[in-house]
């Protein structure tokens, strides 16, 4: 069956620090993955999708990238992170139709 | 105007009682149609996908209704395990990559 892995957990970083969260997928291959931000009180807003190695899509301008090194990983990052940049991010990949979410990274920045 | 819209709650049930949702959504193209359940700090999970027809998944019942672009969610006898956040979720027409438009949710409370 197939599962997704999210790290970290939670995670706390200063302002203007850098950004690497990770995502790996197990149990399928070429899965379409996608980067979702859900801020307190807020929707999920669809960051960043991928459908093959080196195949990023970017759906809102903002200072955070995607990259995706291997065919079940997928990697979100910052350079320099604001405070606006706080949230519950969540890593999901393609069904038939549905997704399917990981545990997802708590990350505050202060 | 929002692409999904649901009503925010909080809908504060008993335990035993019938609690339906309604969620409407903008786009006409849209072709997919999920209920997705999402515990407190937890990621959202798919709770079932909703066809045209109706269908029934043990105590919750999800309708479509594409020509009012209006998608329900019942749920009978409510559990203290159903308190959580639905959210309506459509696919986003268009490409192969199966975007998912999430309404912002409805937080279900039921008391004992």
């Amino acid at each position: 069956s197939q599962t997704i892995h999210q790290w970290p957990a939670t995670l706390v970083q200063p302002v203007g620090s850098p950004l690497s969260l990770e995502c790996t997928v197990e149990g399928t291959s070429n899965p379409n993955l996608y980067w979702y931000r859900q801020a307190a009180g807020r929707g999920l807003q669809l960051l960043f999708y991928s459908v093959g190695i080196g195949q990023i899509s970017s759906e809102v301008p903002q200072n955070l990238s995607a990259s995706r090194p291997q065919d079940r990983q997928f990697i979100l990052s910052s350079k320099k992170l604001l405070l606006s940049d706080s949230g519950f991010y969540l890593c999901a990949w393609k069904g038939t139709n549905e997704q399917y979410f990981g545990p997802g990274t708590r990350l505050t920045v202060t | 105007r929002k692409e999904v819209e649901q009503d925010p709650g909080p809908f504060n049930v008993p335990e035993g009682a019938t609690v339906a949702f309604n969620c409407t959504y903008s786009n006409s193209a849209s072709q997919s149609f999920f209920w997705y359940r999402q515990d407190c700090r937890k990621e959202p999970k798919l709770l079932m996908s909703v066809y045209s027809s109706g269908n029934e998944d043990g105590r919750f019942t999800a309708q479509l209704n594409r020509a009012s672009q209006y998608i329900s969610l019942l749920i009978r006898d409510s559990k203290l395990s159903d308190s959580a956040t639905y959210l309506c979720v459509v696919t986003h027409p268009g490409g192969a990559t199966n975007k998912l438009i999430f309404g912002t949710g409805t937080l279900l409370a039921v008391q004992p």
